[in-house]
C-alpha cells in the first residue's frame, strides 16, 4: 500500500509569485488536511478537504486555497507569495474525518 | 479555540533510560482527543500514541505511555527503555470531538527535541 506522497520535495520561489503543491493521499482515504510548519515550530492547520469539499479552515488568508480531486489527491495553492510563507508544507490523509492522519514527507518552500 | 503548550524545547536521555515529555492544553470542550506525534530528522510525522478524553485509562503503546490528567489539562508522554531511534522532535496535539468544528483538525504544540545518547 502506497503511503502519502507530496511533490515537489523542495521549491524556491520569489516574493509575489504563485505556487502549487501536490499531495497524493493514501489509497481509500477521502479526507486530506494541509499544515504549514515554520522552522522549529509545530505545524499549523491550513484547511481540510472531505470528498472534494472544504471542511474547515485555519487562520490563513484567502490567498491560500486548495482543491481535492475525485481520486482524492489534493493541491495547495498560494498566491502572492510572502517571505513568511517559507515553511515546510505537510499534507495528511485519513480514511475519514477524525480518523488517524497519515502524513506525507512535506514540501520545503523557500520564498526569496 | 484550543491551545497546546510544550514547555520543554529540548530534552536528552541516555539509551535504555526513561524520559518524560510534558504537554498542557486548554480547551472548553469536554470530549476530545490528544496525540503525541514523532517527527524524525527525515521529517515524516508519525503517530506515537492517542488518548480519548472520555477514557480514564491512560493509553500505552509498547514502550510509550501517557499520563493524562484531565482536570489539570495535562498530557505527558513517557518513553521507557529509550532507543537511539527515538531521537526526534515530539509534538503534542489536540483534536476536538465528533460534531465539533475542530474534529479531525490537529492543533499542535511547539515541539520538544529529544536526543537519545548512546
Amino acid at each position: 500500500e502506497t503511503g502519502v506522497t507530496q511533490s515537489p520535495t523542495h521549491l524556491i520561489k520569489t516574493r509575489g509569485q504563485q505556487v502549487t503543491l501536490r499531495c497524493s493521499s493514501q489509497s481509500g482515504h477521502n479526507t486530506v488536511s494541509w499544515y504549514q510548519q515554520a522552522l522549529g515550530q509545530g505545524p499549523q492547520f491550513i484547511f481540510q478537504y472531505y470528498r472534494e469539499e472544504e471542511n474547515g479552515r485555519g487562520n490563513f488568508p484567502p490567498r491560500f486555497s486548495g482543491l481535492q480531486f475525485p481520486n482524492y489527491s489534493s493541491e495547495l495553492n498560494v498566491n502572492a507569495l510572502e517571505l513568511d510563507d517559507s515553511a515546510l508544507y505537510l499534507c495528511a490523509s485519513s480514511l475519514n474525518v477524525g480518523d488517524e492522519q497519515y502524513f506525507g514527507p512535506g514540501t520545503r518552500l523557500t520564498v526569496t | 479555540a484550543q491551545t497546546v503548550t510544550q514547555s520543554q524545547p529540548e530534552m536528552s536521555v541516555q539509551e535504555a533510560e526513561t524520559v518524560t515529555l510534558s504537554c498542557t492544553y486548554d480547551t472548553s470542550e469536554n470530549n476530545y482527543y490528544l496525540f503525541w506525534y514523532k517527527q524524525p530528522p527525515s521529517r515524516q510525522m508519525i503517530l506515537v500514541i492517542r488518548q480519548e478524553a472520555y477514557k480514564q485509562q491512560n493509553a500505552t503503546e509498547n514502550r510509550f505511555s501517557v499520563n493524562f490528567q484531565k482536570a489539570a489539562k495535562s498530557f505527558s508522554l513517557k518513553i521507557s527503555d529509550s532507543q537511539l531511534g527515538d531521537t526526534a522532535m515530539y509534538f503534542c496535539a489536540f483534536s476536538g470531538n465528533a460534531g465539533g468544528t475542530s474534529y479531525g483538525k490537529l492543533t499542535f504544540g511547539q515541539g520538544t527535541i529529544l536526543t537519545v545518547h548512546p
